[in-house]
C-alpha cells in the first residue's frame, strides 16, 4: 500500500539547534516527493520538492531535503533553526503509478523556543 | 495574485443534511484537488480535476460524496446526508498543469456536523 511515514509528530528545539525530520514512503514506480509547511495562521505551502537528478533539493528559508532511494527516505534538514521556523511539516509523494493521489504524511509539529 | 480561495469557511450542519463547499482556484490552473484533513493528520486525497473532468475520484470515500467542475475553474464539494465523522477541515489546491507541479493550498473550509 502506498504510504508515508513521518518518524516524529512533535519536535521542540532551542534556536540555532539543527533540524532533522524524518519521511520515509512506500510507492511503487517513479516517485515525486515534496515537502509542506504550514504555519500558524497561514496555508499549506511548498517548502521544496524532488523529481529527478540531484538527490539533495534546496528549498526556501534554509532547508533541504535529501532523497535516498535504497532507504525510501526523504528527510529533511536545516542546520540552525529560527523562532520563526515554528509550523507543522508535512512530508508527500506521487508519481507515475496509483492514479494522480498525493499521499502526505501524518506531520511533524516543530516549536522552536526563543 | 489571487490565491485559492473556499467558501464558506466554516459550516455548521446537522447530522443529514446537505452541504456544498466551493473552491476557487488560482487563474489558469487546469489541475484541481480536494482534500480532507482530520485532526492530527495529514491531508487525506479526495478527487483530483484536470479541467472539467475527474482524473482521479478514487479518494471518495463513500457515494454521498460527489464534486463538479463544470467549467473548469470553480469546483464544488457536495456531501449527501452528512454524518458526524465527515467533520475535518476540507482543502482544496489548484496547479498549473498536474501532479508533478507545486499544489497551491487554499485555507480550507472547516466542517462541523453536529
Amino acid at each position: 500500500a502506498q504510504s508515508v511515514s513521518q518518524h516524529n509528530h512533535h519536535v521542540i528545539l532551542s534556536e540555532a539547534a539543527s533540524l532533522e525530520l524524518g519521511c520515509n514512503y512506500s510507492y511503487g514506480g517513479t516517485v515525486n516527493l515534496f515537502w509542506y509547511v504550514q504555519y500558524p495562521g497561514q496555508h499549506l505551502q511548498l517548502l521544496l520538492k524532488y523529481f529527478s537528478g540531484d538527490p539533495l533539493v534546496k528549498g526556501i528559508k534554509g532547508f533541504e531535503a535529501e532523497f535516498i532511494k535504497s532507504k525510501f527516505s526523504f528527510n529533511l534538514r536545516k542546520p540552525s533553526v529560527q523562532w520563526s521556523d515554528t509550523a507543522e511539516y508535512f512530508c508527500a509523494v506521487n508519481g507515475n503509478t496509483g492514479g494522480f493521489k498525493t499521499i502526505f504524511g501524518a506531520g511533524t509539529r516543530l516549536f522552536v523556543k526563543a | 495574485g489571487a490565491g485559492v480561495s473556499q467558501t464558506p469557511s466554516n459550516k455548521v450542519t446537522e447530522k443529514g443534511k446537505y452541504v456544498e463547499l466551493r473552491c476557487d482556484p488560482i487563474s489558469g490552473h487546469t489541475a484541481l484537488y480536494w482534500y480532507r484533513q482530520s485532526l492530527g493528520q495529514g491531508p487525506e486525497f479526495l478527487i483530483y480535476f484536470q479541467g472539467t473532468g475527474a482524473a482521479d475520484d478514487s479518494g471518495l470515500p463513500n457515494d454521498r460524496f460527489f464534486a463538479v467542475r463544470p467549467e473548469g475553474s470553480v469546483s464544488t464539494l457536495k456531501i449527501q446526508r452528512t454524518e458526524r465523522g465527515d467533520s475535518a477541515v476540507y482543502l482544496c489546491a489548484s496547479s498549473a498543469r498536474g501532479q508533478g507541479d507545486t499544489q497551491y493550498f487554499g485555507p480550507g473550509t472547516r466542517l462541523t456536523v453536529l
